[in-house]
C-alpha cells in the first residue's frame, strides 16, 4: 500500500498565482483532511472532508478551496496565492472521524514570493 | 481555548539514554491523546492513542502515560537511539471531533 501521495513535494509560486495540491489515498479512508505547518509551529485544519463529496472548513480556511468528488482524491486549491501561504502542507487521511488515528503524506512545501 | 503545551521546545540527549517529553492540555471535554514522531521532512507518524480511561500505553521503546485529572501527559524514550532524532508532537482531541496540535518537541540524538 502506498498510503497517503501528496503531489508536489516542492514548488515556488509568485504572488497571484494558483495551483492545486493533490492527495490520494489507497486506504478506502472515509476521513480526509488538509493541513498546514508553520516554523516551530503546531498542524492547523485547513479542510477536511467525511466522504466523497462532502467537504467542511477547518480552523484556517481562507485562500483555499477543496473538492472531493472521490473516496480516493482530496485536492486542495490556492486560487490566489499570498506570502502568507508559504508553509509545508500535509495532507491525512483516517478511517474513523477527526478525533481518531490519521495517516499522513510526505507533504508539499509550498514558497509563494 | 483548547491549549496543548508541550515541553521542553527542544532536547538533546545522548545516544543510550532515556528522556521524557512532556505534553499539558486544557481540552475539554476530552476525548483521546495521541503522540506523533515526525521525522525532518517527512510527515507525522502515529505512536500512542491513549483515551480517558487508559493511563499508560506502549509502542516499543516508546511508553506514554496520561493523568486525565490533571491533564498532562508525558512520552518516555528508552535506550535512545539515533533514528529518534525527529520531533514529537502531542494531539488532544474533544468529543466534539476536533483535535488541537502541540507545536512539538524537537529531539535530537547524538551519538
Amino acid at each position: 500500500n502506498a498510503g497517503v501521495t501528496q503531489t508536489p513535494k516542492f514548488r515556488i509560486l509568485k504572488i497571484g498565482q494558483s495551483m492545486t495540491l493533490q492527495c490520494t489515498q489507497d486506504m478506502n479512508h472515509n476521513y480526509m483532511y488538509w493541513y498546514r505547518q508553520d516554523p516551530g509551529m503546531g498542524l492547523k485544519l485547513i479542510y477536511y472532508s467525511v466522504g466523497a463529496g462532502i467537504t467542511d472548513k477547518g480552523e484556517v480556511p481562507n485562500g483555499y478551496n477543496v473538492s472531493r468528488s472521490t473516496t480516493e482524491d482530496f485536492p486542495l486549491r490556492l486560487e490566489l496565492a499570498a506570502p502568507s501561504q508559504t508553509s509545508v502542507y500535509f495532507c491525512a487521511s483516517s478511517y474513523y472521524g477527526l478525533n481518531t488515528e490519521a495517516f499522513f503524506g510526505q507533504g508539499t512545501r509550498l514558497t509563494v514570493v | 481555548k483548547n491549549q496543548v503545551e508541550q515541553s521542553p521546545q527542544s532536547l538533546i540527549i545522548l545516544e543510550g539514554k532515556n528522556c521524557t517529553l512532556q505534553c499539558n492540555y486544557t481540552v475539554s471535554p476530552f476525548s483521546n491523546l495521541r503522540w506523533y514522531k515526525q521525522d525532518t521532512g517527512r510527515g507525522p507518524v502515529s505512536l500512542t492513542i491513549m483515551t480517558f480511561s487508559e493511563n499508560t500505553k506502549s509502542n516499543g521503546r516508546y511508553t506514554a502515560t496520561l493523568d486525565a485529572d490533571t491533564k498532562q501527559s508525558s512520552l518516555h524514550i528508552t535506550a535512545s537511539q539515533l533514528s529518534d532524532s525527529a520531533s514529537y508532537i502531542c494531539v488532544v482531541s474533544g468529543n466534539a471531533g476536533k483535535s488541537t496540535f502541540g507545536d512539538g518537541t524537537t529531539l535530537t540524538v547524538k551519538p
